[in-house]
């Protein structure tokens, strides 16, 4: 089993809907929890970190999180063809410094006009 | 502007060579990372440093170097033990190093071995 897992997609959703993209983790003591926009052949960008159970919400990016489930999650609302790119979860494993950090593989999202 | 700055963007290199790429950053983070991207797939830590003078060995070291002799700049040598350099590289900083700190990238190096 993978440390942090992603279906690795094309998820393709209609513009104007909602894109919800999942990610699961092994690690019971994961502490923290990073959503990252990545386009093709760039470098990762942060779009929202989370650390505690429920939701948190950013403009149109709300990241769920759920440490029971070991399950972090990323909607966006109102998806326009600029959110097409591959989104990557990132996950602080064991609860210890940044250098921990696992990436998952990432969700490849494809917003149809 | 604050930010990391990688150089170059595209670099070619022949069998047996040895290259460095460059990653500066001005943020006034104490921890740096390199990580590589190959296609389709996720992240992997090369090498980490949280302090000058100091850095430790992520999961996949063997055929690359590094150093830090300067809290912004953190080179990463590409040797030709490495058997299958081909791939992005990422350079990444962070605050402290500490579990909830946030990692920022820089632009990234795409290497090709010919």
């Amino acid at each position: 089993q993978k440390e942090v897992e992603q279906n690795s997609g094309p998820l393709s959703v209609p513009e104007g809907a909602i894109a919800s993209l999942n990610c699961t983790y092994s690690d019971r003591v994961s502490q923290s929890f990073f959503w990252y926009r990545q386009y093709s052949g760039k470098s990762p960008e942060l779009i929202m970190s989370i650390y505690s159970n429920g939701d948190k919400e950013d403009g149109r990016f709300t990241a769920q999180l759920n440490k029971a489930s070991q399950y972090v999650s990323l909607l966006i609302r109102d998806s326009q063809p600029s959110d097409s790119a591959t989104y990557l979860c990132a996950v602080n494993m064991f609860g210890s410094s940044a250098s921990k950090i696992i990436f998952g593989s990432g969700t490849r999202l494809s917003i149809r006009p | 502007d604050g930010g990391i700055t990688q150089s170059p963007k595209y670099l070619f290199r022949k069998e047996g060579q040895n290259v460095t790429l460059s990653c500066e950053q001005n943020l006034n983070h104490d921890a740096m990372y390199w990580y590589r991207q190959d296609p389709g797939q996720g992240l992997r830590l090369i090498y980490y440093s949280q302090i000058v003078n100091d850095f430790q060995k992520g999961d996949i070291a063997e055929g690359y170097s590094v150093s830090r002799e300067k809290k912004e700049s953190f080179p990463l040598t590409v040797t030709s033990a490495q058997k299958n350099p081909t791939a992005f590289y990422l350079c990444a900083s962070s605050i402290t190093g500490g579990p909830r700190d946030t990692q920022y990238f820089g632009p990234g190096t795409r290497l090709t071995v010919l």
